[in-house]
């Protein structure tokens, strides 16, 4: 079946230590790979994508992911995180299903605490 | 630029109720269209997509329903809405393989 798994409900990082959010994912094909990132009563924000290319992509606010074909991940990574960064936070996958039709499959979300 | 409007940013309405949310697209054609769901400020459940006017697909058999009358229009709808009809509605948009685009969402409460 086609999905993405991000296994940590909650992520908790001190102000001004890297942060890493998990990612897997299970498509046929080769995989179009999203983050998105949700603050409280709004709609998501697209943050990068990976399509083709470098396996190092980066986004906006700082972060990068970085896709990793054989370990099947697309983890988000930040140097140095801010308060400002805690958030709930998405990774999707564009998988092709029955009909030709392709669509997001999100993740169940992770979300990030940063304490000052 | 590219732009998704999305109305009413909150709702509360009684049981058994109708209800009709609109979401517009501008600055872009024949887009593909999304309604998800999300309860309790987590996972999103996907609802409906279409991909043309007209041409709506149910993921989940419920008490809503979709319509997209123009290009750029999508609308959820229900006849009589039910208390496990709260949560929060997002609309999106995307074209071909690239990222979605979403809607500030609305925020439905069911008393």
């Amino acid at each position: 079946a086609q999905s993405v798994a991000q296994p940590e409900d909650q992520v908790n990082v001190a102000e001004g230590n890297p942060l890493t959010v998990k990612c897997t994912y299970s498509v046929s094909g080769n995989p179009y790979l999203f983050w998105y990132v949700q603050y409280p009563n709004r709609g998501l924000q697209f943050l990068l994508k990976y399509i083709t290319g470098d396996n190092l992509v980066k986004g906006s606010y700082g972060f990068e992911a970085e896709f990793n074909k054989s370990q099947t991940s697309f983890h988000l990574k930040k140097p140095s995180a801010l308060v400002s960064d805690s958030a709930l936070y998405f990774c999707a996958v564009r998988a092709r299903f029955s009909g030709g039709y392709n669509k997001l499959i999100f993740g169940a979300g992770t979300r990030l605490a940063v304490h000052p | 630029s590219q732009t998704i409007h999305q109305w009413p940013a909150t709702l509360v309405q009684p049981v058994g109720s109708p209800l009709s949310l609109e979401c517009t697209v501008e600055g872009t054609s024949n887009p593909n269209l999304y309604w998800y769901r999300q309860a309790a400020g987590r996972g999103l459940q996907l609802l409906f997509y279409s991909v043309g006017i007209g041409q709506i697909s149910s993921e989940v058999p419920q008490n809503l329903s979709a319509s997209r009358p123009q290009d750029r229009q999508f609308i959820l709808s229900s006849k009589k809405l039910l208390l496990s009809d709260s949560g929060f509605y997002l609309c999106a948009w995307d074209r071909g393989q690239s990222e979605a685009f979403f809607g500030q969402g609305t925020r439905l409460t069911v008393v």
